[in-house]
């Protein structure tokens, strides 16, 4: 059974930095890109950020550009997520996802998710 | 606002049918396959059809989907209580080099 356990959420201050955290488990972790997916209250879904199964290439969304990285360690079935010069709008559970295929191509979905994490940004 | 538009909200009685609209372009929608996902209440997103029309292991085939040219279509028969929840398409957008999800539609059974 796949398995998808964020960790790291909290309450940070505008500018502040956080870490996410997500161990899996009941697949292959190494042979499967990863992603991000966040939920402001009461919103939609928006796509944060992919990683390929090597660690690169890795990709993301505009708004988060230049302040949020995405890594994984296979070693240690985990995704993170560090998130910088963090923003009011950056409140939002976050959910990571195992994807079905390499990011931008043909099939490529979100095939399992994690039950979130929930980030507040306030000051 | 979401790049893939979808009605808010669709409703109807136990046992009738219901169909969600997922309207997008030729950069994505138009060239990539589909996807859709349920999220009931207070819960993490499940997907739910994958490339267009296709069912995952355990999606009862109550649950159907179609694409036809930059728009594709959930349909859910025989409608339960428990199909209450938000759904949401989602493809990539080649123009945007992003994931895109539609807005959302909330079904309420009546």
């Amino acid at each position: 059974e796949v398995q998808l356990l964020e960790s790291g959420g909290g309450l940070v201050q505008p500018g502040g930095s956080l870490s996410l955290s997500c161990s899996a488990s009941g697949f292959t972790f190494s042979s499967y890109a990863m992603s991000w997916v966040r939920q402001a209250p009461g919103k939609g879904l928006e796509w944060v950020s992919s990683i390929s199964v090597g660690g690169g290439p890795t990709y993301y969304a505009d708004s988060v550009k230049g302040r949020f990285t995405i890594s994984r360690d296979n070693s240690k079935n985990t995704l993170y997520l560090q998130m910088n010069s963090l923003r009011a709008e950056d409140t939002a559970v976050y959910y990571c996802a195992k994807d079905s295929r390499a990011p931008f191509t043909s099939g490529w979905y979100k095939e399992y998710w994690g039950q979130g994490t929930l980030v507040s940004v306030s000051p | 606002q979401s790049v893939l538009t979808q009605p808010p909200s669709v409703s109807a009685a136990p046992g009738q049918k219901v169909t969600i609209s997922c309207s997008g372009s030729s950069s994505n929608i138009g060239n990539n396959y589909v996807s859709w996902y349920q999220q009931l209440p207070g819960t993490a997103p499940k997907l739910l059809i994958y490339e267009n029309n296709k069912r995952p292991s355990g999606i009862p085939d109550r649950f159907s989907g179609s694409r036809s040219a930059t728009s594709a279509t959930l349909g859910i028969t025989g409608l339960q209580t428990g199909d209450e929840a938000d759904y949401f398409c989602g493809t990539w957008d080649s123009s945007l080099s992003a994931y895109v999800f539609g807005s959302g539609t909330k079904v309420t059974v009546l």
